[in-house]
């Protein structure tokens, strides 16, 4: 059964330092999504992606953020100067249409020191 | 603001019993509702969607839907001790929008 897949499992950064997570959806899907999910709280949705554009994104996915899709199987999510509070699971997700079902990958934990 | 809640839990049940999992959401325009099964340190697993007022059955799993109320629910027959995990819902309002409203979620323990 096809799914999401997500490199590194583990990342651990120094805060200033920018991580690039990588993500691979699933290979006929063509909506991507990055959410993240601190210690205890809620799943939060961070940006969508569509078409090789950014189709909605939320308050947290500020200028220290980025998304590529660089080629025609991996998207990223890049965070150029990572803080403390930027330490949690982040979690790629993919679907075949828009308000279809979402499929996650197995997640990046991210801490930062 | 969109809001999505869930009772945290933990609901106990015992091996063999139904177990229900409510949810209610905040926005009336809301379209489509899923519900994920997250075990501890996992990614959330999609269980079952639904799109239209009534119940939707996928072996022992059922999802209800009621709009009026703004109400959605998870019924698990013949809980089993691996059905325990934490279930998120997840709410989409539709529209030009096509990202999740999660709830906290609820934590579901199944004694054997």
């Amino acid at each position: 059964e096809p799914e999401v897949t997500q490199t590194p499992s583990h990342q651990v950064t120094q805060m200033g330092q920018e991580v690039i997570l990588r993500c691979v959806p699933i290979s006929n899907h063509l909506y991507f999504y990055w959410y993240r999910q601190i210690l205890g709280q809620k799943v939060e949705f961070l940006v969508s992606f569509y078409n090789n554009e950014i189709s909605e994104k939320s308050e947290i996915f500020d200028d220290q953020f980025s998304v590529e899709r660089p080629d025609g199987s991996n998207f990223t999510l890049k965070i150029r100067s990572t803080k403390l509070e930027d330490s949690a699971m982040y979690f790629c997700a993919s679907s075949s249409g828009s308000h279809n079902e979402q499929f996650f990958g197995p997640g990046t934990r991210l801490t930062v020191l | 603001q969109k809001e999505v809640e869930q009772n945290s839990g933990p609901l106990s049940v015992p091996e063999g019993a139904i177990a229900s999992l409510n949810c209610t959401y905040s926005d009336r325009v809301s379209q489509s509702f899923f519900w994920y099964r997250q075990y501890s340190g996992k990614s959330p697993e999609l269980i079952m969607s639904i799109y239209s007022n009534g119940d939707k059955e996928d072996g022992r799993f059922t999802a209800q839907l009621n709009k009026a109320s703004q109400y959605v629910s998870l019924l698990i027959r013949d809980s089993q001790p691996s059905d325990s995990a934490t279930y998120l819902c997840a709410v989409n309002i539709g529209g030009g929008s096509d990202t999740l409203t999660f709830g906290k979620g609820t934590m579901l323990l199944v004694s054997p």
